[in-house]
C-alpha cells in the first residue's frame, strides 16, 4: 500500500540557511499535518492543511511557512535556520471522510541537522 | 487545551511477559479519539491501536489491548506476550475531532529483555 513519502530523508544545513521539506500524502488523503520532534521529545504540531487551505496552526515559528499544492503534496519552508531547529520533521496525512478509521499515517520523517 | 500525561518515562519487561503502559488525559470534550503510537529506533511513527471515546468496548489488536476508563480519563496499553521487536518509545495521543491535530504525551520508553 502507498505510504506518506517525505523528502529528503536527511538534510544538513548551516545556520541562517534555508531548507525546504516535501511531503507526498497517501493518494486521496485530503489533510496533511507537519510535526517537529526534537531529540528525546514528543512530536509537536506545527501546521496542517485541508483541501489546500491551512486548517490549524500550532507552534510554528514565523521563520517557517508551509503550503499544500493542487496535487495535495505539501512543502515546509524554513528560513534563517537556527541550531535549535535540528529535529526530526514528520509529515502525516489522513482521510476525513465519514466511515474512515480516524488516525494519521506518518511518513518516515526528514532529519534536519543545523550546523 | 487538552493535555496527555504518561507517568512512566521508562519501563522494561521480560520477553513473553505482559506489560501495561499508563496514560491519562485531560479534556472537556465528550467525544474524541485516543491512540497509541510506537516509535522504534528507526524513528518511524507506527499506529498501534485506536479508541473512539463513544465506544464502550475496549479496542484490541492482536497482542495489544487498551483499558479505556472514560470517567477517569485513563487510557492504558497492555502488551501481552512481549517480543523483542516491541522495544520502542510508546506515545499516547489525543485527537479532539477527526480533522484536528494530535496531542502527544511525553512517551514511555519500553525495553523488552530476552
Amino acid at each position: 500500500a502507498a505510504g506518506v513519502i517525505q523528502s529528503p530523508r536527511h538534510l544538513i544545513k548551516e545556520k541562517r540557511e534555508t531548507a525546504t521539506l516535501k511531503c507526498y500524502p497517501i493518494p486521496r488523503h485530503d489533510t496533511v499535518y507537519w510535526y517537529q520532534q526534537g531529540p528525546g521529545q514528543d512530536p509537536q504540531f506545527l501546521i496542517s492543511f485541508y483541501e489546500k487551505m491551512q486548517s490549524d496552526k500550532g507552534s510554528i515559528p514565523d521563520r517557517f511557512s508551509a503550503q499544500q499544492f493542487s496535487d495535495y503534496h505539501s512543502e515546509l519552508n524554513m528560513s534563517s535556520l537556527e541550531l535549535g531547529d535540528s529535529a526530526l520533521y514528520f509529515c502525516a496525512s489522513s482521510d476525513q471522510l465519514p466511515g474512515t478509521d480516524y488516525g494519521y499515517t506518518f511518513g518516515s520523517g526528514t532529519r534536519l541537522t543545523v550546523v | 487545551a487538552q493535555t496527555v500525561t504518561q507517568s512512566q518515562p521508562e519501563m522494561s519487561v521480560q520477553e513473553a511477559e505482559t506489560v501495561t503502559l499508563s496514560c491519562t488525559y485531560d479534556t472537556s470534550e465528550n467525544n474524541y479519539y485516543l491512540f497509541w503510537y510506537k516509535q522504534p529506533p528507526s524513528r518511524q511513527m507506527i499506529l498501534v491501536i485506536r479508541q473512539e471515546a463513544y465506544k464502550q468496548q475496549n479496542a484490541t489488536e492482536n497482542r495489544f489491548s487498551v483499558n479505556f476508563q472514560k470517567a477517569a480519563k485513563s487510557f492504558s496499553l497492555k502488551i501481552s506476550d512481549s517480543q523483542l521487536g516491541d522495544t520502542a518509545m510508546y506515545f499516547c495521543a489525543f485527537m479532539k475531532h477527526a480533522d484536528t491535530p494530535l496531542v502527544f504525551g511525553k512517551g514511555t520508553r519500553l525495553s523488552v529483555i530476552a
